[in-house]
């Protein structure tokens, strides 16, 4: 079956713009997660959804980071003003459920290139 | 957040050689350790799940331990072959189930 996708692939924009990124998870898997990794840094956790529960925003580094999942399916990152230092690759992954020993599948990412 | 440790951060073989690498984590509230392969231009895969202490999981030439009491856990490749080239990712949930991943393993295996 279809893995995770995400788009776009590769985003170049100037610093602030507004961007959005697309993921659309496994069919069926209700846990969906955004992470990013910067230069030399490990995978940073931004958000969690499970179901129809609140998101989990903990991660969120900046309140000009948003996301939203609809119906339960495709998830949307939203960064406004882009900054350099959001410059990163993006990475969707989503679970069967958001049990602690479900294994994660991830999307291929989304490179993010802020001038 | 948990602190989620790898090491080496990078690591050079010869193909045929054997390695090893090292995730440690807190032992305390302890639920599972995740491997994952993230292979160049490529996703991350996961590799094994583990949730007890003392398990064992193998996969063709790889394997992985889990001491869940001292908090670490050995991933292990014998005869390291190219194909092995990729960074290795190990993950621990805490107590809200979202993992923290540490920085990873990148491993090059030279032909």
């Amino acid at each position: 079956g279809a893995g995770v996708s995400q788009s776009p692939s590769n985003k170049v924009t100037e610093k602030g713009k507004d961007v959005e990124l697309r993921c659309d998870p496994i069919s069926g898997h209700t846990a969906l997660y955004w992470y990013r990794q910067s230069l030399g840094q490990g995978l940073e956790f931004l958000i969690y959804f499970q179901g129809n529960s609140a998101p989990d925003k903990s991660g969120l580094p900046s309140d000009r980071f948003s996301a939203e999942r609809t119906g339960g399916s495709v998830s949307t990152l939203t960064i406004q003003r882009t900054q350099q230092e959001d410059s990163a690759v993006y990475l969707c992954a989503s679970s069967v459920t958001g049990e602690y020993y479900n294994e994660q599948f991830f999307g291929p990412g989304t490179r993010l290139t802020v001038l | 957040i948990l602190n989620v440790e790898q090491s080496p951060q990078s690591l050079h073989v010869q193909e045929g050689d054997s390695t090893n690498f090292t995730c440690s984590f807190p032992s305390s509230n302890f639920y599972a350790l995740h491997w994952y392969r993230w292979e160049t231009a490529k996703s991350p895969e996961a590799l094994f799940v583990m949730t007890l202490n003392g398990d064992e999981k193998k996969k063709g030439r790889i394997s992985a331990t889990l001491n869940t009491k001292e908090g670490y856990s050995y991933l292990y490749i014998k005869g390291s072959q190219p194909e092995d080239s990729a960074t290795y990712l190990c993950a621990s949930p805490g107590g809200s189930y979202i993992p923290t991943f540490g920085r990873g393993t990148s491993l090059i295996v030279h032909p």
